[in-house]
């Protein structure tokens, strides 16, 4: 298993800035996802993060919007940019420890854009 | 693209009783399938899984169910508890470690 915690776990913020969620894994993980949960609905990758290299995103999402870094295998964040009531959402960070087990999850972060 | 599927019931069921929720999917090629649970503020937690090799599996109160012939799966909670309220997911697994999600199901329990 693995523990993940993700900073913060809420915010409310202006539209047009930006918000950076940090998720940090207790151990060394492969494989690091970032979802989208939009308010009463189900969970929608947004990309894979990729140590050393560039993120892979999921069509509808792009670079430029949601700027991944994956520093090393404990860390990923995960950047909301020019912010939308539309981007209100929760974002989960996600991982897998390998050998196609199940996904673990953060708790989230709660995010609304007023 | 192919996704699995699952309205947005909600399932009101009284303490005690076994509750079942049921997911389709469409990807034939899925070879892979967990079930998720989601308490309100919190990520979805791990519930139960199950391989395409298989047609039933147990864990303690838990009971998924895969047919692959309808693409149909199932959760069956046994004497369900208000500690069972919550959000219940499915996900399947057919391209390397991408999971695809249904949409969820409500799980109401009366005391």
């Amino acid at each position: 298993s693995a523990v993940i915690s993700q900073k913060p776990s809420r915010d409310i913020c202006q539209r047009g800035t930006s918000l950076t969620i940090q998720c940090q894994v207790d151990s060394q993980v492969t494989m690091m996802f970032w979802y989208r949960q939009q308010p009463g609905q189900s969970l929608t990758l947004i990309a894979t993060a990729n140590q050393g290299s560039e993120a892979t995103y999921e069509s509808g999402f792009v670079i430029d919007k949601f700027p991944i870094s994956r520093p090393n295998l404990t860390f990923s964040t995960l950047t909301v940019s020019n912010m939308s009531p539309e981007d209100s959402s929760i974002y989960l960070c996600s991982v897998e420890t390998g050998g196609r087990t199940e996904a673990f999850f953060g708790q989230g972060t709660r995010l609304t854009v007023v | 693209g192919e996704s699995v599927g699952l309205h947005l019931p909600t399932l009101s069921v009284q303490e005690g009783d076994n509750s079942i929720i049921n997911c389709a999917y469409s990807n034939s090629a899925s070879d892979y399938f967990i079930w998720y649970k989601q308490e309100s503020g919190k990520g979805p937690q791990f519930i139960i899984d199950i391989r395409s090799n298989m047609d039933k599996r147990q864990g303690q109160r838990v009971t998924v169910l895969l047919n692959k012939t309808v693409k149909h799966l199932s959760l069956q909670i046994a004497a369900t508890q208000p500690g069972d309220s919550a959000v219940y997911f499915c996900a399947e697994n057919n391209a390397g470690n991408m999971l695809t999600f249904g949409g969820g199901t409500r799980l109401m329990v009366k005391p």
